[in-house]
């Protein structure tokens, strides 16, 4: 199983200013076949399902707005929001699906300072 | 507008058995694979299993294995999770989620599971 372990677990970060969320996989998640990363985010706003914002390790889902973005390659991975809003305090995972089982990192919430 | 409604949650005795229903509408579901995801209480997610759009090919973690049985009807629209010999540690919000090579695009809003004597 491809372990994820995401850094921080949580985090605070002022109105505006940005904040980046790391993860890393235990085995790299480049398919070399087709040079894709098969690494995705999720937004989880409390008593909300899962919500997609990143796919394919930098592609932003239809409609997430562009201060979401993703970045990395092989086993370490970050997320960051360019300009935090009110709107985006909510916890964010990590998910590969280079292989079976699927695989999330543990979260990491993140506030308003 | 693209939906998955879960239903089927509820209160049940270890040892006991639910079967859980997730209804598609806005996709053509026959087309779609689909997953289930757990969250148990204030914790994070878990993938459960999978389903090919024919329904031919399914999988699952090792944890429900030989417990847990997705399937669907294509005609219906509909996904299912049998699951039987629940244990306390299965309590948890059950999400489908349709995949998009195995990410989860369109996720439901999930139904409660609670193992409890």
């Amino acid at each position: 199983d491809i372990v994820m372990t995401q850094s921080p677990d949580s985090l605070a970060v002022s109105l505006g200013e940005r904040a980046s969320i790391n993860c890393k996989s235990g085995q790299s998640v480049l398919y070399s076949s087709n040079n894709k990363t098969y690494l995705a985010w999720y937004q989880q706003k409390p008593g909300q399902p899962p919500k997609l914002l990143i796919y394919w390790a930098s592609t932003r889902e239809s409609g997430v707005p562009d201060r979401f973005s993703g970045s990395g390659s092989g086993t370490d991975f970050t997320l960051t929001i360019s300009s935090l809003q009110a709107e985006d305090v909510a916890v964010y995972y990590c998910q590969q699906y280079y292989s079976i089982p699927l695989t999330f990192g543990g979260g990491t919430k993140v506030e308003i300072k | 507008e693209v939906q998955l409604v879960e239903s089927g949650g509820g209160l049940v005795q270890p040892g006991g058995s639910l079967k859980l229903s997730c209804v598609a509408s806005g996709f053509t579901f026959s087309n779609s694979w689909m997953h289930w995801v757990r969250q148990a209480p204030g914790k994070g997610l878990v993938w459960v299993s999978r389903i090919s759009s024919d329904g031919r090919t399914t999988t699952y973690v090792d944890s429900v294995r030989g417990r847990f049985t997705v399937s669907r009807d294509n005609a219906k629209d509909t996904l299912y999770l049998q699951m039987n010999s629940l244990r306390v540690e299965d309590s948890a919000v059950f999400y489908c989620a349709r995949s998009a090579y195995n990410f989860m695009d369109v996720w439901g809003k999930g139904t409660t599971v609670t193992v409890s004597s």
